[in-house]
């Protein structure tokens, strides 16, 4: 299996911070990467697929690059509305998905 | 555009099997090339890939969780199902159903999942 780690655990920022969060896989999966913003109570919801394509409606503050094992999610001004918790998900192994366990970014 | 609901008891005892089904609305589940998925979360803890089905009935399992698991799909229905059989309180959890799209780039094909339900809770106790 592949094993997906994030770094931090957790941070706190303050709005119109930049903010990086890093996710590494255990072994190389080349660009296939996703991040996903889950709110308390709600959903996931898909912000990057394959690395460091923006999913359509996504505002252009989030963006993601990396590939092989390392990968980073930026979020270039923090608003007010990006307070949540972040995860990565490969997809190299098609036949089992994994997430990374999460990044919570809370305020400052 | 396409919506995704679950639905199903919430209250489950041990040693039975959950069941759940997910309603897709706004569009046919067998148009397009998608897979459909369930993933889980326990209260306070991250997300765990269940398994998916392609329309064909083709699908993969997690392997942690392979011998209890079945997905199936109802395209009459526009509906897909999960049953976990002899679930115990480690089962507990929200559910939530997912559409997995997939887009060529660079050569290769990149599986993401964009489309989710809001999930629901189940609670495994007698």
């Amino acid at each position: 299996d592949i094993q997906m780690t994030q770094s931090p655990s957790s941070l706190s920022a303050s709005v119109g911070d930049r903010v990086t969060i890093t996710c590494r896989a255990s072994q190389s999966i080349s660009s296939y990467l996703n991040w996903y913003q889950q709110k308390p109570g709600k959903a996931p919801k898909l912000l990057i697929y394959a690395a460091s394509s923006l999913q359509s409606g996504v505002p252009s503050r989030f963006s993601g690059s990396g590939s092989g094992t390392d990968f980073t999610l930026t979020i270039s001004s923090l608003q007010p509305e990006d307070f949540a918790t972040y995860y990565c998900q490969q997809s190299y192994s098609t036949l089992l998905f994994t997430f990374g366990p999460g990044t919570k970014v809370d305020i400052k | 555009q396409v919506q995704l609901q679950e639905s199903g008891p919430g209250l489950v005892k041990p040693s039975q099997t959950l069941s759940l089904t997910c309603t897709v609305s706004g569009g046919s589940i067998s148009s397009g090339s998608y897979y459909w998925s369930w993933i889980r979360q326990p209260a306070g803890k991250g997300l765990e890939w269940i398994g998916r089905i392609y329309t064909s009935g083709s699908t993969n399992y997690n392997p942690s969780l392979k011998s209890r698991v079945t997905i199936s799909v109802d395209t009459s229905k526009n509906q897909f199902s999960l049953k976990l059989s002899s679930v115990t309180a480690a089962d507990t959890a929200v559910y939530y159903c997912a559409r997995v799209s997939g887009k060529y780039g660079s050569g290769n094909y990149y599986y993401y999942m964009d489309v989710w339900g809001k999930g629901t809770t189940v609670t495994v106790s007698s």
